[in-house]
């Protein structure tokens, strides 16, 4: 199985400022992740797939970037409706999801 | 548009059954593999098991293989979990989640439902 890893756990940042969020594959997973945001009482929402592409709809404020076994996404400008937990996704081997990173109001 | 609407969730003793279901409507149901994925209170996400378009391939998480069942009406576009077996473990919010595409092996999940919780408790 395929696990894993997002830090940092919680990020505590300002509205405007830039946000980057990792996620580490225990093994090679080439550019096969997604990212999906969650807010309380939500369900999770896609943001990125493939590693890079935007879903549809989401802001071009959101991006994601990496291969292989290292991941990123970043939010650029962060707004009061990005604060939420965002989870990493694998599909290269299985299904399996990362723990998550909670982005909280400083 | 898109939309998932799941119901069937509750409260259940170990041991008991339950039945969720999917109802699916904005696309071509049958065209698409469709997941439950569930999150315990406070947890991550955890998927569940899968089916193909056609209902010739599903995939079971190894903790409910055997005790949970998924199945497809393609003519009502409705998704079915069949649920036996259940431990306090199971307690979650059950998603139904779409895959990104059409006719394509499951890869990523959009959209997702709003869930229903299920509790088990005694």
């Amino acid at each position: 199985e395929v696990v894993l890893t997002q830090s940092p756990a919680t990020l505590s940042l300002s509205p405007g400022e830039r946000a980057t969020l990792s996620c580490r594959a225990s093994q090679s997973i080439s550019s096969y992740l997604a990212w999906y945001q969650q807010k309380p009482g939500q369900a999770p929402r896609l943001l990125i797939y493939d590693a890079s592409n935007r879903a549809t709809g989401i802001p071009a404020r959101f991006s994601g970037s990496g291969s292989g076994t290292d991941f990123t996404l970043t939010i650029s400008r962060l707004e009061p409706e990005d604060f939420a937990v965002y989870y990493c996704q694998q599909r290269s081997k299985s299904l399996t999801f990362g723990g998550g990173t909670k982005v909280e109001s400083k | 548009q898109v939309q998932l609407v799941e119901s069937g969730g509750g409260l259940v003793k170990p041991g008991g059954s339950l039945r969720l279901s999917c109802a699916a409507s904005g696309f071509t149901f049958s065209d698409y593999f469709m997941s439950w994925i569930r999150q315990a209170p406070g947890k991550g996400l955890e998927l569940v098991s899968y089916i193909s378009g056609s209902s010739s391939y599903t995939v079971y998480a190894d903790s409910v293989k055997g005790r949970f069942s998924l199945s497809r009406d393609n003519a009502k576009k409705s998704l079915f979990l069949q649920m036996n077996s259940l431990r306090a473990d199971d307690t979650a919010v059950y998603y139904c989640a779409r895959g990104l595409q059409a006719n394509h092996f499951p890869n990523y999940f959009d959209p997702w439902g709003h869930g229903t919780l299920v509790t088990v408790s005694s």
